[in-house]
C-alpha cells in the first residue's frame, strides 16, 4: 500500500531565509506525487507534481522539489520564504485516479518575523 | 471558472442525526473526490465518481455514508445517523482526465 511520511509536524522559519519540507513516499510503481498547501479557511492549493522527466521541478509561489528515487524521497524547497508562506504543507503520492491520491499528515511552517 | 464550492461550510448536528454535503465541481469536470481530513491529520480519500460512476470507495466509508452523483454534475454525501468520530472537515476535489485536482474549501462538520 502507498504511504506518505512527513516528519516534521512544526517547522518555524525566519522571514527571508530558506526552507526545505522533507517527504519520504512508498509506492510500489512509479509514483506521482504532489505538494499541497493549505492556508485557514482556504481548500487545498497544487504547488507543484511530479509525473516523470526531470527530477527538479518548479512550482507556483517560488517553490521547487526534487524526486530522489533512491532516498524515495519528494522534499519541498524555496530560497526566501515570506510571511505569506506561514500555512499547512501536505506531500501526496498517487495518480489521482480511481485510488485517490494518499497524503501526510502535513507540516506546518510557522514564519518569525 | 468558479473553482469548486461546497455547501455548507459549517454545519454542527446532533449525535444520530443525518447530515448532507453538496459539492459543485468546476464544470465539465469528469472526475470527482470526497476526501475527509481530521484535525493533525492529511486528507484521506473516501470515494471517486467518474461522470456519474463511483468507481471507488475506500474502506473508511462505512455504511452510514452514501455519495451520489446522479447527473455527473453536482456530488451529495450523506452520512446517517452520525456519531462523534464523524466530526471532520470533508473536502471535494475535482478535475479533468489527467489534469490536476481542485479542491474545494470544505464542510467543517461538528458532531455534537
Amino acid at each position: 500500500a502507498q504511504s506518505v511520511t512527513q516528519p516534521d509536524i512544526h517547522i518555524t522559519v525566519s522571514e527571508g531565509a530558506s526552507l526545505e519540507l522533507r517527504c519520504n513516499y512508498s509506492y510500489g510503481a512509479t509514483p506521482y506525487l504532489f505538494w499541497y498547501v493549505q492556508s485557514p479557511g482556504q481548500g487545498l492549493q497544487l504547488l507543484l507534481k511530479y509525473f516523470s522527466g526531470d527530477t527538479l521541478v518548479q512550482g507556483i509561489k517560488g517553490f521547487e522539489a526534487e524526486f530522489k528515487r533512491s532516498q524515495s524521497s519528494f522534499n519541498l524547497r524555496k530560497p526566501s520564504v515570506h510571511w505569506s508562506d506561514a500555512a499547512e504543507y501536505f506531500c501526496a503520492v498517487g495518480e489521482g485516479g480511481a485510488d485517490g491520491l494518499t497524503f501526510g499528515k502535513g507540516t506546518h511552517l510557522i514564519i518569525q518575523p | 471558472d468558479t473553482g469548486v464550492s461546497q455547501d455548507p461550510r459549517h454545519k454542527i448536528t446532533k449525535r444520530g442525526q443525518n447530515v448532507t454535503f453538496r459539492c459543485d465541481p468546476i464544470s465539465e469536470h469528469n472526475r470527482l473526490y470526497w476526501y475527509r481530513q481530521t484535525l493533525g491529520q492529511g486528507p484521506e480519500f473516501l470515494t471517486y465518481f467518474q461522470n456519474e460512476a463511483q468507481l471507488e470507495k475506500s474502506r473508511l466509508l462505512s455504511d452510514r455514508f452514501s455519495a451520489e452523483r446522479p447527473k455527473g454534475s453536482f456530488s451529495t454525501l450523506e452520512i446517517q445517523r452520525t456519531e462523534q468520530g464523524d466530526s471532520a472537515m470533508y473536502l471535494c476535489a475535482s478535475g479533468a482526465t489527467n489534469e490536476k485536482l481542485f479542491f474545494g474549501s470544505g464542510t467543517q462538520l461538528s458532531v455534537l
